[in-house]
């Protein structure tokens, strides 16, 4: 199955807005509202950071937020702090065939 | 609090065979999805496997279909993976989640590394 796809790296400087996007097909992310968002730091298992394209779980900061329009989905990640560097990954269900596919994750940089 | 602790990783030759587990504690363990999740060494997050409450539904992705088994049992609040005929390419440290990933995943083990190489 194809993975989703996301841009390698994004960049912003602290207090600033940053967007991550992923794209998928009308076999996933445009088929299901089951689009999720993880954040990586080197070294450490992912955190959960959004689930149900738009829903975060308790203790997730608002700072971040999910959203999704037709086949792409987006995480938006304002007032940039130093400690939001790290690597994002998206997934989506995509039927019970392929399950779950991953984006191939974003490089954010906190300039 | 959710605990989830893997094992079973180590070096294996190609074609060779290894069973991760992962024991759960902290919470219902029957009454969730569990999940296990891959990360190549430098390399993205890739879903592997998961298995329904009761252990009556299983998927995989397509690349290990006929080669890993998923299981769990309740009883003892642990999930296995079995690996056979593995491949160098999926020399990855495994993560065990809770929950079957479409709503993503709230709950990772540390992960167990999986080598394999001649």
């Amino acid at each position: 199955q194809s993975a989703l796809t996301q841009p390698p790296s994004a960049s912003g400087s602290p207090g600033q807005s940053v967007t991550i996007s992923c794209t998928g097909t009308s076999s996933d992310v445009g088929a299901y509202n089951y689009v999720s968002w993880l954040q990586q730091h080197p070294g450490k298992a992912p955190k959960l950071l959004i689930y149900g394209v738009k829903e975060r779980p308790a203790g997730v900061p608002d700072r971040f937020s999910g959203a999704k329009s037709g086949n792409t989905a987006s995480l938006t990640v304002s007032g940039l702090q130093a400690e939001d560097e790290a690597d994002y990954y998206c997934t989506s269900y995509a039927g019970t065939n392929n399950f779950v596919i991953f984006g191939g994750g974003t490089k954010l940089t906190v300039l | 609090e959710v605990q989830l602790v893997e094992s079973g990783g180590g070096l294996v030759q190609p074609g060779g065979s290894l069973r991760l587990s992962c024991a759960a504690s902290g919470f219902t363990f029957s009454a969730y999805w569990m999940s296990w999740v891959r990360q190549a060494p430098g390399k993205g997050l890739e879903w592997v496997a998961n298995i329904k409450e009761d252990g009556t539904d299983k998927y995989y992705v397509d690349s290990v279909k006929g080669r890993f088994t998923i299981s769990r049992d309740n009883a003892k609040n642990s999930v296995s993976l079995q690996m056979n005929n593995l491949r160098a390419e999926e020399t990855a440290l495994y993560y065990c989640a809770r929950g079957g990933g479409t709503y993503g995943w709230e709950y990772w083990g540390q992960g167990t590394l999986v080598t394999v190489s001649s």
